[in-house]
Order: structure tokens, then sequence, then C-alpha cells
């Protein structure tokens, strides 16, 4: 089974650019989850898709921030215009439907986003 | 609200060393709490968790024991290899949102030969 795979593995741009950032889940994973870690730091909630509906989008940071799920199946992210304080790693994650405290997230290899 | 403090690294041992991470929380009520762990190139991979307090999660040889009275989740293994040089991270789901991962900064540990 493949695990959650995320293109592209690093982007550079620059300032004031646009960079989309995609995400293809476990298949049948409804839940769908971005993260990011900025400099080293810690890790912090985006927000969380089940199907194609934002549940919770609690953590994007600001309105440059856009992220779809087209027929629930794999997500964008998109930055719009960039900044440099969104350089970070960006991290997928997804889970089957769950509603137990304890269970797994399973998360992709990240998109390194680097605003110059 | 929720967050996780765990201990800065990098940490650096020699292969067969004893290795503690630690990892404190807060959190309100009873949350879950896990420890994933980043290989070079690779994305997180759970590596244990516990969701009720005194539980003891393992893997790998590595354990952690949920302490509520101190709450703690520490990382620990008696004995390192080279291949567990890698990125840990301690995180926590709240009481009654399971969805939201709260992680703490990462653990860098380099494991010489």
């Amino acid at each position: 089974e493949a695990g959650v795979t995320q293109f592209p593995s690093h982007s550079v741009i620059e300032k004031g650019q646009t960079v989309t950032l995609r995400c293809d889940p476990i298949s049948g994973h409804d839940n769908l989850y971005w993260y990011r870690r900025v400099m080293g730091k810690e890790i912090k909630f985006l927000l969380h898709f089940v199907k194609e509906s934002k549940q919770d989008e609690s953590g994007m940071p600001n309105n440059r921030f856009l992220a779809e799920r087209t027929g629930g199946t794999y997500s964008t992210l998109k930055v719009q215009p960039a900044e440099l304080e969104d350089s970070g790693v960006y991290f997928c994650a997804s889970s089957p439907y769950d509603r137990a405290p304890g269970y797994e997230q399973y998360f992709g290899p990240g998109t390194r986003l680097t605003v110059t | 609200g929720n967050s996780v403090t765990q201990m800065e690294g990098p940490v650096t041992l020699s292969e067969e060393a004893f290795l503690t991470i630690n990892c404190t929380y807060t959190a309100t009520g009873y949350p879950s709490l896990f420890w994933y762990v980043q290989y070079p190139g690779e994305g997180l991979q759970l590596l244990l968790k516990a969701t009720k307090a005194d539980d003891k999660g393992s893997n790998k040889g590595f354990e952690a024991t949920y302490r509520k009275e101190t709450t703690s989740f520490h990382l620990e293994k008696g004995s390192v290899q080279v291949s567990d040089s890698a990125v840990y991270f301690c995180a926590l789901t709240g009481s009654y949102n399971f969805n939201k991962f709260y992680f703490g900064s990462g653990t860098k540990l380099n494991v010489k030969p």
C-alpha cells in the first residue's frame, strides 16, 4: 500500500510569488491534515479535512493560505503571495475515519518551502 | 491550552549507550500521548503511544510511560544503534479533539559507532 505522498519535495520561490503544494493521502483515508514546521520549531497543525469538507482550519495563519481537497481525494495548499515567514516544511497526514482516542496519523515526507 | 515541551538537541551518543529524551506536556483532561520518529528523507512514523495514565508504550526497544502526576512521557532505550539516528517528536492529542496533534520541537539523535 502506498503511503502519503507530497509534491514537490522542495520548492524555492521569491517573496510575492505563488506556490501550490500537493498531497495524496493513503487510499481510502477520509481524514487529511496539513501541518507546518518552521525554523526547526514544533510542528504546528494547520487544518483538517474530512473527505472534501474542512473540519477544522483553526491553524491556518492568514488568508494567504488556501487549502482544497477536490472530490475528497488529493489536497492542495496554495500560498499566495508568499512571504519570508512562510518558509518551512509542510507536512501532510491522513488517517481513516475513526472517533477513538489514540489513533495514528500517517505522515508524508514533507515539502520544504524556501521563500527568498 | 495544549502544549508539549521536549528536550532540545542534538543528542549525541555512542552505540549501545542508554537513551532518554525528556517530554512534558500541558493539557486538560486525559490526552493521548505519542512519540513519532523521522528518519532522514522520510516522513514521520509512529514509534509508540499511550492513551491513559500509567500505560507504557513500547516498540523497537523504545519505551515511554504515561505519567499523569508529572505530566511526562519520557522516551527511553537501553542500547541505541546507529540506525536509531533520527529526529524524535513527542506529541499529544486532546481529550475531546482526537484529530489535532500538538507536537514538541523535536530532538535530533546522532548515534556514533
